[in-house]
């Protein structure tokens, strides 16, 4: 069975730009959800969407976004870049009754200047 | 606030060595994870443990769950150079995938 895949693994932006990333979840997993790793906070929880609607949300800005689509397929946005949003992205999916179970894609590389 | 303390943050032994690695929080969690996570990769799922006291073995590799569900621990029997890598514990609530992370353990094993 393939795994989560994410795409793009490497972004370069400017500061005020956006930005789009795109998460494949495992076939069958309907649940998606997303986190921001940096170094000095480790593993950030962003949202997490199940059925093509947000079903949790972390502390962060409206500034970053995200949507499922009917095939659980998921992206996020991130509007008005910022130099601290540079970090990896990862995109985690998981069995509805079993969300906590988070298999993890290799994630985005972004980087912000 | 980190709602998920680990320890130590580093830790670099010689090949063979046994180690501990705790999880610990104020808070109570239904479930708690464990992953493992290499340079450049994602985390990779070790264990789900859901029941407080409850002990489970992966090979060299046991982790407990907390009588009060509020703190876990990894033991790793005669570490291998293969064990090295970033560990992170998650708790959840619930069946839900909003996990709050610790913010991990750097294992180096030498040979």
């Amino acid at each position: 069975k393939a795994g989560v895949t994410q795409t793009p693994r490497y972004l370069i932006k400017t500061r005020g730009q956006q930005v789009t990333l795109s998460c494949s979840p495992i076939s069958g997993h309907r649940s998606v959800s997303w986190y921001q790793q940096t170094p000095g906070q480790g593993l950030q929880f962003l949202f997490e969407y199940f059925s093509e609607t947000q079903r949790n949300k972390g502390n962060f800005p409206g500034r970053f976004s995200g949507r499922q689509f009917s095939n659980s397929r998921s992206e996020m946005n991130v509007s008005t870049l910022e130099l601290g949003d540079s970090a990896l992205y990862l995109c985690a999916s998981s069995f509805r009754d079993r969300a906590y179970e988070q298999y993890f894609g290799p994630g985005t590389r972004l980087t912000v200047t | 606030t980190q709602l998920l303390e680990q320890s130590p943050q580093f830790l670099s032994i010689q090949e063979g060595e046994n180690l501990t690695v705790y999880c610990n929080s104020s808070s109570v969690f239904s479930s708690l994870q464990w992953y493992r996570q290499e340079p450049g990769e994602g985390p990779v799922l070790l264990v789900t443990v859901v029941t407080g006291g409850e002990v489970k073995k992966l090979k060299r590799l046991t982790f407990q769950f907390g009588d009060a569900r509020k703190d876990s621990s990894l033991h790793i029997t005669a570490a291998q150079t293969g064990d090295t890598g970033l560990y992170l514990c998650a708790g959840g609530w619930g069946s839900q995938g909003n996990l709050i992370f610790g913010k991990g353990t750097k294992l180096s094993v030498k040979p």
